[in-house]
């Protein structure tokens, strides 16, 4: 069975400092996806990042970067001199095929609860 | 586009209740989804539907209802709303594609649900 684990379950850091968002999955899949999710105090869902599982390039947009590590099946999100706004819970998911059309179920972690404090 | 609608954005229900959550879609998206998100759970898929007239079962279909009459909307329907449904339900669609490829999920504002 799919698994996404984001162990940490809350981070507060200073504005300005680098922080690290960790998460594992777990498939049998060999082709997949995976996801960053930024959920604001608003509520709505912000698609961040999709990562093919063939593609283990890192990836940098802004002060944001991925790193995707297929050997220890792990996705880390990084963001680099944190801002107020970055406050928001973050989620971490992995795709499966749930049809023959190309499909795919979401299975998410639980989220990272960050909070930037000015 | 709108892109994905959602009404009512809160409800209030109590034990027994019945209600339907709208989600509409004006992206002309085969693939429609719902999820429920519970503290510390992340989200779970509720239930699924790949087209007008097919619909299925996701991870924790139980006290749900959907049908998909049309492909722009996909109800989710609360026959007997129950403490346990107390939750915030987003709903989700996509193009459907060749396999092995993806679909980017669209999501909805989510409805925030309280069963009293």
């Amino acid at each position: 069975a799919q698994k996404v684990t984001q162990a940490q379950t809350e981070i507060s850091v200073v504005e300005k400092e680098d922080v690290t968002l960790d998460c594992v999955y777990e498939t049998r899949d060999t082709t997949y996806y995976l996801f960053w999710y930024k959920q604001p105090p608003s509520g709505e869902l912000v698609f961040l990042i999709r990562r093919n599982s063939f593609d283990e390039q890192n990836e940098i947009s802004g002060r944001y970067s991925w790193n995707f590590q297929k050997s220890t099946s792990s996705f880390n999100f990084t963001i680099t001199a944190s801002q107020v706004v970055d406050s928001a819970v973050y989620f971490c998911a992995l795709s499966e095929p749930i049809s023959n059309f190309g499909n795919e179920k979401l299975t998410f972690g639980t989220g990272t609860r960050l909070t930037i404090i000015p | 586009n709108a892109g994905v609608t959602q009404t009512p954005k809160f409800q209030v229900l109590k034990t027994g209740q019945s209600m339907t959550l709208q989600c509409a879609q004006d992206m002309n998206h085969e693939y429609m989804s719902w999820y429920r998100q519970d503290p510390g759970m992340g989200l779970r898929l509720i239930h699924y539907s790949v087209g007008a007239g097919i619909t299925d079962q996701g991870e924790v279909p139980n006290g749900y209802n959907v049908s998909r009459s049309t492909t722009e909307d996909f109800p989710l329907r609360l026959l007997s709303a129950a403490p346990s449904q107390t939750s915030v339900y987003f709903c989700a669609s996509s193009y459907a594609g060749l396999a092995g490829g993806y679909n980017e999920q669209f999501f909805g504002p989510g409805t925030r649900l309280t069963v009293l």
